[in-house]
C-alpha cells in the first residue's frame, strides 16, 4: 500500500472559522491531489502540486488554498470555513513519480461544518 | 467539456450473478478511462484502466471493462458477483496535459444479495 495518510479524519468545525487538512505521503513523488466527495457530484478535484510550492487550481476551487513546503506535506485550507464545505476531502498522490492518471487515495477526513 | 455520466446511482444483484455497471463519457479526443472502486469508509483503488489498444480490458478482482467509441461507452462487467464486491464503484476520464486531472463519474453503489 502506498503510504498516505490524511489528518485528522474527523473534524466538527464552525461557519467562519479557518480550517487545515493534512496529507502526508511517503512515496516521495512529486503529484499530489485534494478531491472533495459529495453525493450526487462524484470527486471533483479542488487542487493539485507538481513540486514543492508549485499548485494549481482544480475544477472547486473558490474557498479553498494549498500549500507544499516539503514533498511529503499537501496542505489544504478553507480560509472561512462554510456549511457547503461540508464534505469528505481525499488526498491523492500519482502512482509514478509524474503525472498520472493512476492515483492512489488516502483514507480520507470527513469534515462537517456547523 | 469532458464529463462522465453514471446513469444508475444504485444497484443489487444477488451473489454470484453477472454484473454490469455503466459509464458513458463526453470527450473530444481518444479518452483515457478508468474504473476506481471504493468500499465503505475507505479510499479509492484503481481496478483497471484504458489507454488503447485491446478494447476489453482486464482488472483486478476479476472486472472486465470494454471501451466502445462509437457509443462512447466503458461499461464494467463481472461475471459473478461476491459479496465482497459490494462498494461504490467510480467510473473517471483522464483530461489531456493537465497533471494527471481525472473526471469522475457521479457513481454507483453495488449491493449484493446473498
Amino acid at each position: 500500500d502506498a503510504g498516505i495518510t490524511q489528518s485528522p479524519r474527523h473534524k466538527v468545525t464552525e461557519t467562519g472559522t479557518p480550517v487545515t487538512l493534512r496529507c502526508h505521503q511517503t512515496e516521495n513523488h512529486r503529484y499530489m491531489y485534494w478531491y472533495r466527495q459529495d453525493p450526487g457530484h462524484g470527486l471533483r478535484l479542488i487542487h493539485y502540486s507538481y513540486g514543492v510550492k508549485d499548485t494549481d487550481k482544480g475544477e472547486v476551487s473558490d474557498g479553498y488554498s494549498v500549500s507544499r513546503s516539503k514533498t511529503e506535506d499537501f496542505l489544504l485550507t478553507l480560509e472561512s470555513a462554510t456549511s457547503s464545505q461540508t464534505s469528505v476531502y481525499f488526498c491523492a498522490i500519482s502512482a509514478r513519480d509524474r503525472a498520472s492518471y493512476e492515483q492512489y487515495f488516502g483514507p480520507g477526513t470527513r469534515l462537517t461544518v456547523t | 467539456a469532458q464529463s462522465v455520466t453514471q446513469p444508475d446511482i444504485h444497484i443489487t444483484v444477488s451473489e454470484g450473478a453477472s454484473l454490469e455497471l455503466r459509464c458513458n463519457y463526453s470527450y473530444g479526443a481518444t479518452p483515457y478511462l478508468f474504473w476506481y472502486v471504493q468500499s465503505p469508509g475507505q479510499g479509492l483503488q484503481l481496478l483497471l484502466k484504458y489507454f488503447s489498444g485491446d478494447t476489453l480490458v482486464q482488472g483486478i478482482k476479476g472486472f472486465e471493462a470494454e471501451f466502445k467509441r462509437s457509443q462512447s461507452s466503458f461499461n464494467l462487467r463481472k461475471p459473478s458477483v461476491h459479496w465482497s464486491d459490494a462498494a461504490e464503484y467510480f467510473c473517471a476520464v483522464g483530461v489531456d496535459n493537465q497533471g494527471g486531472k481525472l473526471i469522475f463519474g457521479q457513481g454507483t453503489e453495488l449491493s449484493v444479495k446473498p
